[in-house]
């Protein structure tokens, strides 16, 4: 079955203790992208990349990083959380450069920080 | 870079009825428009999608229009069913660049 993959799909942290988020799809989709969904903001991108070892930067990079050593793997990596991180996270993948093709998103992640 | 503006924010019509959801964008060269439905506790899922070469697109009970001059386009559901209950967001991209998303719209389908 075609999907993305999520892990872990609920977390609850500490302030600063560094964490990861996995994201795996099965299609072989050149373009992977993070999201965070927080209410009346919708989906803002955070990162994303066209193919392997290649990574951008969207809307609301700070804080995060990301890497994609492999085509089928995207991680998020929150090196020191904070509260304003709190939020619900989506990993999503697509054919091409992204911007004309459908995206498939993952179940996501919901991170809460204290 | 491109903008996405999406209204209404929230939604709430009769089952049967006709809903109807709008949304703007700022580039003029972005020539792909996909909709996509969430549903509670899951991720976004593309419902429909049209290109800036076609101005209407149907799918069943779902239409999508496109007006490039205006830069506008728009999501319709007719009849209207409690499934239809769940939040869609209009996107508009160009190859070569993320798509950029609105903001949501929360759709209450009343039985």
């Amino acid at each position: 079955e075609a999907q993305v993959t999520q892990n872990p799909r609920y977390l609850i942290t500490v302030t600063g203790k560094k964490l990861t988020v996995t994201c795996s799809q099965n299609m072989n989709h050149e373009y992977m992208s993070w999201y965070r969904q927080d209410p009346g903001l919708g989906l803002r991108q955070i990162y994303y990349s066209m193919n392997v070892e290649v990574t951008d930067k969207g809307d609301v990079p700070e804080g995060y990083k990301v890497s994609r050593k492999e085509k089928r793997n995207f991680p998020l990596i929150l090196e020191s959380p904070s509260p304003n991180q709190t939020s619900l996270y989506f990993c999503a993948s697509s054919f091409g450069t992204g911007g004309v093709y459908e995206q498939y998103f993952g179940p996501g992640t919901r991170l809460t920080v204290t | 870079g491109e903008n996405v503006e999406q209204h209404p924010s929230t939604l709430s019509v009769q089952e049967g009825d006709s809903a109807v959801i709008k949304c703007t964008y700022s580039d003029s060269a972005s020539n792909y428009f996909p909709w996509y439905k969430q549903e509670l506790g899951k991720g976004p899922q593309l419902i429909i999608d049209i290109r800036s070469n076609v101005g209407e697109k149907k799918d069943q009970r779902i239409a999508v229009t496109l007006n490039k001059t205006a830069k506008h386009f728009s999501l319709h559901i007719t009849e209207t069913q409690p499934e239809d209950s769940a939040v869609y967001f209009c996107a508009a991209g160009l190859g070569g660049t993320p798509l950029v998303f609105g903001k949501g719209t929360r759709l209450s389908v009343i039985a």
